[in-house]
């Protein structure tokens, strides 16, 4: 139940591509579900994150859709940038009553010139 | 302002050493948490404080493993009889929140641990 799947497990894409990346919990009492981005030797840095009280929330060139009924969130990066290669995590948490961050797996994206 | 720092950003430890990695929060910062982040992975919960005290300690992998931050600012988390398991880049990151009411985490660097 606390478990947060995360795919694919890596992912090339072509400059100017929109990447998809996917996410699915179980846990219906979480709500709030962030993605950070992080690159080779460096801490996870939070990209965007979204509440279940929206659909779908955009910040840049970075999209989030959230499906409360199928519990699934994912990740669009739109008009993608050899600048963006680096691994990306879903995580999710309760805003109330916890502090833990449940993370994915991680996507490790590359983004070719 | 400053982030969170880590160090040693590196580590190298023979099985059976004690180890001692620190975590410096960004200034003010009442909570702290520590994380593992095995190969490949995504980081997983070990500890969190609120100011001094230690409010969960339930992601720590064995008594081999221990925190603390005595005066709630540092903090350092010590591996005794390291293992070649403990291998994995260990996170800290610290949040101006307290538990129950959400401000956002902010990472450090991690240290590298590689057990030998």
């Amino acid at each position: 139940q606390q478990q947060v799947k995360q795919s694919p497990q890596s992912l090339i894409v072509q400059k100017g591509g929109i990447p998809i990346i996917n996410c699915a919990y179980e846990n219906t009492a979480f709500d709030y579900f962030p993605w950070y981005q992080q690159f080779p030797g460096k801490g996870p840095a939070l990209l965007i994150a979204i509440r279940p009280d929206v659909s779908e929330k955009k910040e840049g060139r970075f999209t989030i859709s959230f499906n409360k009924s199928a519990k699934q969130f994912s990740l669009h990066i739109m008009d993608s940038q050899p600048g963006d290669s680096a691994t990306y995590f879903c995580a999710a948490k309760k805003v109330s009553g916890t502090y833990k961050y449940i993370f994915g797996t991680g996507t490790r994206l590359k983004v070719l010139a | 302002g400053a982030g969170v720092s880590q160090s040693p950003r590196y580590k190298v430890a023979k099985r059976g050493q004690d180890v001692a990695l620190r975590c410096d929060p960004i200034s003010g910062h009442v909570s702290l948490f520590w994380y593992q982040q095995a190969l490949g992975q995504g980081p997983e919960f070990l500890t969190y404080f609120q100011n001094e005290a230690q409010l969960d300690k339930s992601g720590l992998p064995s008594d081999r493993f221990f925190a603390e931050r005595p005066e709630g600012s540092v903090s350092t988390l010590k591996i005794q009889r390291t293992q070649q398991e403990d291998s994995a880049v260990y996170l800290c990151a610290s949040s101006g929140g307290v538990q129950g009411v959400f401000y956002e985490q902010y990472f450090g660097p991690g240290t590298r641990l590689t057990v030998t």
